[in-house]
C-alpha cells in the first residue's frame, strides 16, 4: 500500500529561522516519483520539486533544499532564513497508478 | 488559457440538490485529474481521464459521483443528491503526461453542502 506520512501537523517559526518539513512514504514500487507542494492561503497547489526514487542526490533551489534518504524512506524539505511569505501548507506526495498521492500537510506560520 | 481554470470558485448548495462543477485544462493537456479535499487533509484522488475516457475512476466515494469530458479539454464534475459531508475544495489538475510530472492544478471550487 501506498502511504505519506507527514507527522508535523503545524509548525511556527519566528522570521529569518531555518526550518525543516519531514515526509516519510510507504510504497512497494521500486521505481517511484516523489513531490513536494506548497499550498498557500489563495488554495492552488504550487509544485516546488519532482525527485525519483534513483536519483538520491540532494537538490537545493535558492533557500529551499531536499534531502532525500532512501534507506529512511524520508524526502525532507528544509527552508532556510524563512520568511513571512513562505507561509503556506506543505504537502508531500507519492505518484502510484498515474496518480499523487498526498501526505496531509504541514501548516507553516513564520511570524516575522 | 494560461493556467488552469476552475468555475464557480465557491458554491454553496442545499442538501439534496445536484450541482455542476466545471475544469478547464491548459490547451493541449491531455491528462485531467480530479481531486477533493477536505479541511485538514491533503488532497484525495476522484478520477483521471486520458483525452475523453475515464482510465481510473476509483476514487470516485460513490454512485452520485460522476464526471466527463466530452471532447478531451474542458471536464464536469458531477454530484446528484448531495449530502453534507460532501463539502470539501475539489481541485482539478491537468498534464501533459499521466507520470505526476507537469501537473498544474487550479485554485479549487469550494463546494458547501448546507
Amino acid at each position: 500500500a501506498q502511504k505519506v506520512t507527514q507527522a508535523q501537523t503545524e509548525i511556527s517559526v519566528v522570521e529569518k529561522e531555518d526550518v525543516t518539513l519531514d515526509c516519510v512514504y510507504e510504497t512497494r514500487d521500486t521505481t517511484y516519483y516523489l513531490f513536494w507542494y506548497k499550498q498557500p492561503p489563495s488554495g492552488e497547489l504550487v509544485f516546488l520539486i519532482r525527485r525519483n526514487s534513483f536519483d538520491e542526490q540532494n537538490e537545493i533551489s535558492g533557500r529551499y533544499s531536499w534531502n532525500f534518504q532512501k534507506s529512511t524512506s524520508s524526502f525532507n524539505f528544509t527552508i532556510t532564513a524563512s520568511q513571512v511569505v513562505d507561509s503556506a501548507v506543505y504537502f508531500c506526495a507519492l505518484v502510484w497508478a498515474n496518480n499523487l498521492f498526498f501526505g496531509t500537510g504541514t501548516r507553516l506560520t513564520v511570524i516575522p | 488559457g494560461a493556467g488552469v481554470s476552475q468555475t464557480p470558485s465557491n458554491k454553496v448548495t442545499e442538501k439534496g440538490k445536484y450541482v455542476e462543477l466545471r475544469c478547464d485544462p491548459i490547451s493541449g493537456h491531455t491528462a485531467l485529474y480530479w481531486y477533493r479535499q477536505s479541511l485538514g487533509q491533503g488532497p484525495e484522488f476522484l478520477i483521471y481521464f486520458q483525452g475523453t475516457g475515464a482510465a481510473d475512476d476509483s476514487g470516485l466515494p460513490n454512485d452520485r459521483f460522476f464526471a466527463v469530458r466530452p471532447e478531451g479539454s474542458v471536464s464536469t464534475l458531477k454530484i446528484q443528491r448531495t449530502e453534507r459531508g460532501d463539502s470539501a475544495v475539489y481541485l482539478c489538475a491537468s498534464s501533459l503526461r499521466p507520470d505526476g510530472y507537469g501537473y498544474t492544478f487550479g485554485s479549487g471550487t469550494r463546494l458547501t453542502v448546507v
